[in-house]
C-alpha cells in the first residue's frame, strides 16, 4: 500500500491552521496513524485509527478521513509543531509510511 | 515509562553484516500485545520499517529486505536485535527500534529509541 502526502513542505506562522492530507492508494478504512518528527528526534505518534488523539497529545490536533484520503489538522500552529509529519497505515504488514511533509 | 536504546557499530563496510541491539527499560519484552521492531530512516528522510519480533520469537519481516534480516530476542536480557547480511551503500540510514503496540485494536509505535546512524562505507 502505497501512501502520497501533500503537500510535500508547507511554510506556516504560530497561529495558523495547517492541513495535511494522506492519500493511499487502495482503500485502507481508519487504518491510519500521524506522527510528528522533530529535528534530530524520533517520530511521536499523534493520532491512530485515523482520528483518535493518543493519550498526552494536544487537542489542538485532530484527523479525519476512511478509505483513501485522510486529513490531519492543527487547528492552531505552536512553536513545538514545527518538523516533518508523517502518516502511517496500521495492521497490515508490511507498515508503510508517506514521504512526509516538512512543516516550516 | 518505557525507554528503548539502540547501541552497535555506526561504520560497517560493504558486503559486511550490521548487527544492532536494543535494550528495553521501564518494562519487560515479554509482556504480550507488543511487537519489538526496527525502522529505519534513509539520509533523505524516508521511513522504512524493517521487522518484528514478538517474546516467543515469532518474527514477520519486510518483503523488500527478507533475504537479508534476521531480528531476534533475548527476554532474559530484555533485548531485541537486528542483523542486516551483505549490506551496501544504500543501507546507510539511521536505525530506530520501536514498540508496535496493540491498543483497542490498533497497531501503532508508541515508543522509540533515539535512533543510531549506521554508514556502510569502506
Amino acid at each position: 500500500i502505497q501512501l502520497t502526502q501533500s503537500p510535500s513542505s508547507l511554510s506556516a506562522s504560530i497561529g495558523d491552521r495547517v492541513t495535511i492530507t494522506c492519500r493511499a492508494s487502495q482503500a485502507i478504512s481508519t487504518y491510519l496513524a500521524w506522527y510528528l518528527q522533530q529535528p534530530g528526534r524520533a517520530p511521536k505518534v499523534l493520532i491512530y485509527a485515523a482520528s483518535t488523539l493518543q493519550s498526552g497529545v494536544p487537542s489542538r490536533f485532530s484527523g479525519s478521513g476512511s478509505g483513501t484520503d485522510f486529513t490531519l489538522t492543527i487547528s492552531s500552529l505552536q512553536p513545538e509543531d514545527f518538523g516533518t509529519y508523517y502518516c502511517q497505515h496500521l495492521n497490515v504488514y508490511p507498515r508503510t509510511f508517506g514521504q512526509g511533509t516538512k512543516v516550516e | 515509562q518505557v525507554q528503548l536504546q539502540e547501541s552497535g557499530p555506526g561504520l560497517v563496510k560493504p558486503s559486511q553484516t550490521l548487527s544492532l541491539t536494543c535494550t528495553v527499560s521501564g518494562g519487560s519484552i515479554s509482556s504480550g500485545g507488543f511487537y519489538w521492531s526496527w525502522i529505519r530512516q534513509f539520509p533523505g528522510k524516508g521511513l522504512e520499517w524493517i521487522g518484528y519480533v514478538y517474546h516467543s520469537g515469532t518474527t514477520s519481516y519486510n518483503p523488500s529486505l527478507k533475504s537479508r534480516v534476521t531480528i531476534s530476542v533475548d527476554t532474559s536480557k530484555n533485548q531485541f536485535s537486528l542483523n542486516l547480511t551483505s549490506v551496501t551503500a544504500a543501507d546507510t540510514a539511521v536505525y530506530y527500534c520501536a514498540r508496535d503496540t496493540y491498543h483497542s485494536g490498533w497497531y501503532f509505535f508508541d515508543y522509540w529509541g533515539q535512533g543510531t546512524p549506521v554508514t556502510v562505507s569502506s
